[in-house]
């Protein structure tokens, strides 16, 4: 079962920041949340991942509320060739050195011209 | 670097047939590896991982199976292919479960008639 919740699309303006939210009010304290996206019929794609703090990288930021149950994927200034389906996943620890990911139905972003 | 490949992108075959699906990894030793399917319009769901030569844990009992025969070799196969095992098949894999993320494949669509 999809331990994460997310809106099943959203639209955003070239230029504007997109922000993607998630939620996963069952997420346990050693769970990582976290972010993929999928451009059609391609294999999904790393963005971020976070466990506490908000994280920042060179394709987005990633900002995690204090108790830890919702979090916001942040695509600072979205281009056309950010439309995609973006993943909200929480990482499980399932034992013999392995975790796996938890993947939802994600969020279609559409960025419009 | 570490690439992954996975062949064929596209399958079409009829049902009752065989199905050899496979996956290698360049660049890494020991990776842990992962076979995923994707139905239309889903998030993904885990089939197989694999931390080792030989070792195979199944997540989801179904009409398929994997084989590990080299450290960075994954094979997904079925003796008898069936209607619903149509899907989008992804293969991944990560070295240190610490890491950011999962690197994936580029994918196979395999549509059984």
């Amino acid at each position: 079962d999809a331990k994460t919740t997310q809106p099943p699309s959203m639209d955003c303006a070239e230029g504007r920041a997109a922000n993607l939210p998630c939620n996963h009010s069952t997420i346990s304290g050693n769970e990582y949340v976290y972010w993929y996206r999928q451009i059609h019929s391609q294999g999904p794609q790393y963005i971020i991942h976070g466990l506490k703090n908000n994280e920042t990288n060179e394709m987005a930021s990633l900002i995690i509320t204090e108790d830890r149950k919702s979090s916001t994927l942040i695509l600072p200034h979205a281009t056309l060739r950010d439309t995609a389906v973006y993943y909200c996943i929480v990482r499980v620890w399932v034992g013999d050195s392995n975790y796996q990911l938890i993947w939802g139905a994600g969020t279609k972003l559409i960025i419009k011209p | 670097s570490q690439t992954i490949h996975q062949w064929p992108a596209t399958l079409v075959q009829p049902v009752g047939s065989p199905l050899s699906l496979e996956c290698t990894v360049e660049g890494t030793s020991n990776p842990n590896l992962y076979w995923y399917r994707q139905a239309a319009g889903r998030g993904l769901q885990l089939l197989f991982y694999s931390v080792g030569i030989g070792q195979i844990s199944s997540e989801v009992p179904q009409n398929l199976s994997a084989s590990r025969p080299q450290d960075r070799q994954f094979i997904l196969s079925s003796k008898k292919l069936l209607l619903s095992d149509s899907g989008f098949y992804l293969c991944a894999w990560s070295v240190d479960p610490y890491r950011a993320g999962y690197t994936f494949g580029s994918g196979t669509r395999l549509t059984v008639v």
